[in-house]
């Protein structure tokens, strides 16, 4: 089955610095690959996706980025804000409804 | 409803009664997913549902543990005898192929055992 491994596992940038996180996984059937966004004592937020057939999607500040040949995809914050201190999980499936494995998650500190 | 939805949001019980946590998911999603997440820990899958086809069921941590789903839209499930390592919130989860298949969760149920 499907394997997703996620680094680091915690992460400390100073307020309007870029932070970066990535995932790799073991499945090469799998095509889509979502990102969520866990504040503290709330369920997980999809924050963006990408599917395998585009290596990189942006919205506004937040941009994904995605290698099928090395299998490995990562999540790209610019310019970030306390707002984005959270725990981040990166999740891999073969689409057509099939569950999602996610990584162990980051958990994202941003220092004013 | 405007997104899924679970209760209780908060659930204290004594070791070894039984407890049911409900979802409902967004309307119109076919499949449903539960997941448990532990203190400070990463979404471990327990079951899957997608329309009328037989569960995914092999998340299940144990025979105490089973979900059903009533006419393809509301989810129970059950953890029957509880114990203490059941301590966890479960976040419930629905998608649709009408909406990309993008998978969208609900804000947990938190479990305590004591």
């Amino acid at each position: 089955g499907e394997n997703v491994e996620q680094h680091p596992s915690t992460l400390s940038v100073q307020e309007g610095d870029s932070a970066v996180i990535k995932c790799t996984y073991s499945d090469s059937a799998s095509n889509y690959f979502p990102w969520y966004k866990q504040e503290l004592g709330k369920g997980p937020q999809l924050i963006i996706d990408i599917r395998s057939n585009v290596g990189e999607k942006k919205d506004q500040r937040i941009a994904v980025t995605l290698n099928k040949t090395a299998k490995h995809f990562s999540l790209h914050i610019t310019e970030t804000q306390p707002e984005d201190s959270a725990v981040y999980f990166c999740a891999a499936t073969k689409q057509g409804a099939q569950k999602l494995v996610f990584g162990q998650g980051t958990r994202l500190t941003i220092n004013p | 409803g405007a997104g899924v939805s679970q209760s209780p949001s908060n659930k204290v019980t004594e070791k070894g009664k039984d407890v049911e946590l409900r979802c409902d998911p967004i309307s119109g999603h076919t499949a449903l997913y539960w997941y448990r997440q532990s203190l400070g820990q990463g979404l471990e899958f327990l079951i899957y549902f997608q329309g009328n086809s037989a569960p995914d069921k092999s998340g299940l941590p144990s025979d105490r543990f089973s979900a059903e789903r009533t006419g393809g839209s509301v989810s129970t499930l059950t953890i029957q005898r509880t114990q203490q390592e059941d301590s966890a919130v479960y976040l419930c989860a629905s998608s649709s192929s009408n909406s990309g298949n993008t998978i969208y969760f609900g804000e947990g149920s938190w479990l305590t055992v004591v």
